[in-house]
């Protein structure tokens, strides 16, 4: 069975904070995708990143950067220096399984970025 | 391009009503997707056809019927609706891959009420 879980419902951070998103996943498979989208308030689903389990390099795109160890199971997404804009749901999502279409995503955590 | 496209917006519907939800994707996507989103509940999976001419069943089946028109189309019906099926349902498609599940772009979304 897969499962994502993001225990962080909702964060508050003041603008120029850095803020880091929690993602856990769990799957058997040795071969697994992950993902992080931005939902924001408009409500579309906006694909940030893509990561497969053979790939534990940390990855940056400008202000965002993703931490992956698989020894924790974890897919964290931390963003610096915290804008408005960055205010919106941010989910994390697993796929595993060959010839498997499913994505599992987790409930989402919501931040809001104070001016 | 337009990337992935969803009519209506918005629908209420009473009770034991019946619609279809288009959705039509001009990125020569193989498969397409229907979620659904619940408060706190993140997406969950309807329905799914990972190629022109095959549709499957997914996380939340119950109440639903899809059809891949072509390569670009993949519509959900909605037989006889009930309010339990009030949510907000989006539709994406993805690049084709056995062993890679590439990322999926969703649409803008269609908020479906059932009194």
């Amino acid at each position: 069975a897969q499962k994502v879980t993001q225990a962080q419902t909702e964060i508050s951070v003041v603008e120029k904070e850095d803020v880091t998103l929690d993602c856990v996943y769990e799957t058997r498979d040795t071969t697994y995708y992950l993902f992080w989208y931005k939902q924001p308030p408009s409500g579309e689903l906006v694909f940030l990143i893509r990561r497969n389990s053979f790939d534990e390099q940390n990855e940056i795109s400008g202000r965002y950067s993703w931490n992956f160890q698989k020894s924790t199971s974890s897919f964290n997404f931390t963003i610096t220096a915290s804008q408005v804009v960055d205010s919106a749901v941010y989910f994390c999502a697993l796929h595993s399984g060959a010839g498997s279409y499913q994505l599992t995503f987790g409930k989402g955590t919501k931040l809001s970025v104070i001016p | 391009n337009a990337g992935v496209t969803q009519t209506p917006k918005f629908q209420v519907l009473k009770t034991g009503q019946s619609m279809t939800l288009q959705c039509a994707q001009d990125m020569n996507h193989n498969s397409m997707y229907w979620y659904r989103q619940d408060p706190g509940m993140g997406l969950r999976l309807i329905y799914y056809s990972a190629s022109e001419g095959t549709t499957d069943k997914g996380e939340v089946p119950n109440g639903y019927n899809v059809s891949r028109l072509n390569k670009r189309e993949f519509s959900l019906r909605l037989e006889s609706a009930a309010p339990s099926q009030t949510s907000v349902y989006f539709c994406a498609s993805s690049e084709f891959g056995q062993l890679i599940l590439y990322e999926q772009y969703f649409g803008p979304g269609t908020r479906l009420t059932v009194t």
